[in-house]
């Protein structure tokens, strides 16, 4: 089966520019995850979806940071205005149902510098 | 809320040489506990998971963990490293329930010397 896909795999702004980044889960998959990881963390969690709906967004920091998933698919992230602390890999995970005994399946992230 | 401690930023071991990776886990009721394993410029990879039963789990590419509810521990092994595991290795607890509350450590860092 083919993977999670993301994209730009690199993306490099200057502060108080914009930036969008798109997900594309595994097929079938109803729960969609966006993780920021700062170099030297593990994984924090931005926003889930399950299909369409957000399950949690309680750690995106929604005056800056904007997630979507309007079909039920595919997602996107975006960041305006952006700060140098934004700079991060944003990771995108999806997984069949959203208990723990469904694997998180992950991209290869979009790795985001602010300058 | 919990939370996961891994104590070891970057460890280094020679090939063939076992390895241990260490794990403590702050957690109210059992935990669902999880080792994922991510190679530079990678997403992470699930290595194994414990939920209930047998406290020894096996995962793949040769890992192990214990689950120790007295110590509050997950730690990973192996018993013969190769070359192909350098990469960094993330501990993760969660509840029962939801993805959501999935907590991670901040990692380690494994350097295999040749």
């Amino acid at each position: 089966e083919a993977g999670v896909a993301q994209s730009p795999r690199y993306k490099i702004i200057e502060k108080r520019q914009s930036v969008a980044f798109w997900c594309n889960p595994i097929s079938g998959h109803a729960t969609l995850y966006w993780y920021q990881q700062i170099l030297g963390q593990g994984p924090k969690l931005l926003i889930q979806f399950q299909n369409n709906g957000v399950v949690d967004d309680s750690q995106l920091p929604k005056d800056r940071f904007s997630a979507e998933r309007l079909k039920g698919v595919d997602s996107t992230l975006k960041i305006q205005p952006a700060k140098l602390e934004d700079s991060a890999v944003y990771l995108c995970a999806s997984s069949l149902v959203s208990e723990p005994n469904s694997p998180l399946h992950f991209g290869n992230g979009t790795r985001l510098t602010v300058t | 809320a919990q939370s996961v401690t891994q104590p070891d930023i970057h460890i280094t071991v020679s090939e063939g040489a076992s390895l241990e990776l260490r794990c403590n886990y702050s957690y109210g009721a059992t935990p669902y506990l999880f080792w994922y394993v991510q190679s530079p410029g990678q997403g992470l990879q699930l290595l194994l998971k414990y939920f209930s039963g047998d406290t020894l789990v096996q995962g793949i590419k040769g890992f192990e963990a214990e689950f120790k509810r007295s110590q509050s521990s997950f730690n990973l092994r192996k018993p013969s490293v190769h070359w192909s595991d350098a990469a960094e290795y993330f501990c993760a607890v969660g509840p029962s329930y939801n993805n959501n509350d999935m907590r991670f450590g901040a990692g380690t860092r494994l350097t295999v010397k040749p």
